[in-house]
């Protein structure tokens, strides 16, 4: 049983538009969400995260919207360029779950010039 | 600061064989996390240590995986006898606290069971 979706397993954005990454989860204890980028051949780098408190996190040209209602978040990027071109991956985590992550299968992010 | 570090980048043995992994975390973390991602799915929790002791060991798949974290510095992940199906990159992430604190994770290990 997946706990966190993305259903989408590729996107693909001009250079300078908007990215829009989507996650949906299912566990309703999850408090925290986070964002990782993944290049091929490393590790994820961890990008931008949001607690349940919150429905809007900002970072630079990353934004994360969380409505819980909905258990939904979405990632945007803007503008987007083409370094951007990585797998995200959403996660999520609950406290007292000892900040152990459940993942996204991904989506993979290609900006075209 | 050195990051996450993971050894060997990369293994490729016979089915049987043994394998052990090692993952040096950033120091000053007492959070230490297996994670797992076979054939390009997404990445799965394996297991969980504060310090030296193991926290939370559910994801562990069998009992033909045993972790260690001798003196609560690097951590080891040993896999005996591997099987095909335990191929995947593994990765390591610490973290410094356990309540909404963000995992840095290493680059991996590809382990490739033949």
């Amino acid at each position: 049983d997946q706990q966190v979706k993305q259903n989408s397993p590729s996107l693909s954005v001009q250079e300078g538009r908007i990215s829009i990454l989507n996650c949906d989860y299912t566990n309703s204890m999850f408090d925290y969400f986070l964002w990782y980028k993944k290049y091929p051949a490393e590790g994820p780098t961890f990008l931008i995260s949001i607690s349940s408190i919150k429905d809007k996190n900002e970072d630079g040209r990353f934004t994360v919207f969380l409505n819980k209602s909905a258990k939904h978040l979405s990632l945007h990027i803007v503008p987007s360029q083409p370094g951007d071109s990585a797998v995200y991956f959403c996660a999520a985590t609950f406290t007292g779950g000892g900040n152990k992550l459940t993942f996204g299968t991904g989506t993979q992010l290609k900006v075209e010039l | 600061e050195a990051g996450v570090t993971q050894f060997p980048s990369h293994s490729v043995i016979e089915k049987g064989q043994t394998v052990t992994l090692r993952c040096d975390p950033i120091s000053g973390h007492d959070n230490l996390y297996w994670y797992r991602r076979v054939m390009g799915k997404e990445i799965k929790f394996l297991l969980h240590f504060v310090k030296e002791s193991k926290q939370d060991e559910s994801g562990m798949p069998n009992n033909r995986f045993l972790a260690e974290r001798t003196g609560g510095t690097y951590s080891t992940l040993k896999v005996q006898p591997a099987e095909l199906e335990d191929s995947g990159v593994y990765f390591c992430a610490s973290s410094q606290r356990t309540v909404q604190e963000t995992q840095y994770f290493g680059p991996g290990t590809r382990l490739l069971v033949l």
